[in-house]
C-alpha cells in the first residue's frame, strides 16, 4: 500500500531564512508525487509535482522540491522564506499509472517569524 | 482562485439530520473528488467520480452518498450525522482524473452538528 509522510507536524523558520518541509514517499512503482499549500480557510491549492525527469521540480511562489529515489523523499524548500508562506504544507503522492487515488501526508505547519 | 465552487460556505445542523454539499468543478474538469478535513483526521479521501460514474473510493461511511451529474457538477450527501461528522469537506477536480494531474480545491464546507 502506497503511504506518504510528513515527519514534522511544524517548522519554524526566520524570515529570510531557507526553509525546508519533509516528506517521505512509499509506493511500490515509480511514484507522481505533489505539494500542496493550504492557508486558512482555504482550499489546498497546487504547489509543484514531480512525474518524472529532472529530480529538482520548480513550483508557484518560488518555491521546490528535490525528489530523492535512494532515500524515498520529496522535500520541499524555498532559499528565502517570507512571512506569508506561513501555512499548512501537504504532501501527496501516488503510484504511477491509471486513476489510482492519491494519499496525503498529515500536513507540515509552517511558520516564519518576522 | 481555483474555479472550483462549493455551496454552502457553512453549514450547522443536528444530529439525525441529514445535508447535501454541492460542488462545481473547474470549466473543463472532468473529474470530482470529495474529501474530509478534520483535526484529528488530517485530510482524508472519500469519493471519485469521473463524468458521471464513480471511479474510485475511500474512508466514505455508509451514510454518506455522492454522485456526479449530466453537467458535471456534484453533491455529497450526508445522512443520520454524527456529532463526529463535524469538519471541513472539499470538493476538487481535475481534468480528467488520471493520477499525475494536479487537484484543483474548492474553498470547503464547514460543517458543524451540534
Amino acid at each position: 500500500a502506497q503511504s506518504v509522510a510528513q515527519p514534522e507536524d511544524q517548522v519554524n523558520v526566520a524570515e529570510g531564512n531557507p526553509l525546508t518541509v519533509k516528506c517521505t514517499y512509499s509506493v511500490s512503482g515509480n511514484p507522481y508525487l505533489f505539494w500542496y499549500v493550504q492557508y486558512p480557510n482555504r482550499g489546498l491549492q497546487f504547489l509543484l509535482k514531480y512525474i518524472t525527469g529532472d529530480n529538482l521540480v520548480k513550483g508557484s511562489y518560488g518555491f521546490e522540491a528535490e525528489f530523492n529515489k535512494s532515500q524515498t523523499s520529496f522535500h520541499l524548500k524555498k532559499p528565502s522564506a517570507l512571512v506569508s508562506d506561513s501555512a499548512l504544507y501537504f504532501c501527496a503522492g501516488v503510484d504511477s499509472g491509471g486513476y489510482q487515488k492519491v494519499t496525503f501526508g498529515t500536513g507540515t505547519k509552517l511558520q516564519v517569524i518576522p | 482562485d481555483s474555479g472550483v465552487t462549493q455551496t454552502p460556505k457553512h453549514l450547522i445542523t443536528a444530529t439525525g439530520q441529514r445535508v447535501t454539499l454541492r460542488c462545481s468543478p473547474r470549466s473543463g474538469d472532468l473529474s470530482v473528488y470529495w474529501y474530509q478535513q478534520s483535526l484529528d483526521q488530517g485530510l482524508q479521501f472519500l469519493i471519485q467520480y469521473y463524468n458521471g460514474e464513480e471511479r474510485a473510493k475511500g474512508n466514505i461511511l455508509e451514510r454518506f452518498s455522492a454522485q456526479q451529474f449530466p453537467d458535471l457538477h456534484s453533491e455529497l450527501n450526508l445522512s443520520s450525522l454524527e456529532l463526529g461528522d463535524s469538519a471541513l469537506y472539499f470538493c476538487a477536480s481535475s481534468v480528467d482524473g488520471i493520477s499525475n494531474q494536479p487537484q484543483h480545491f474548492g474553498d470547503g464546507t464547514r460543517l458543524s452538528i451540534l
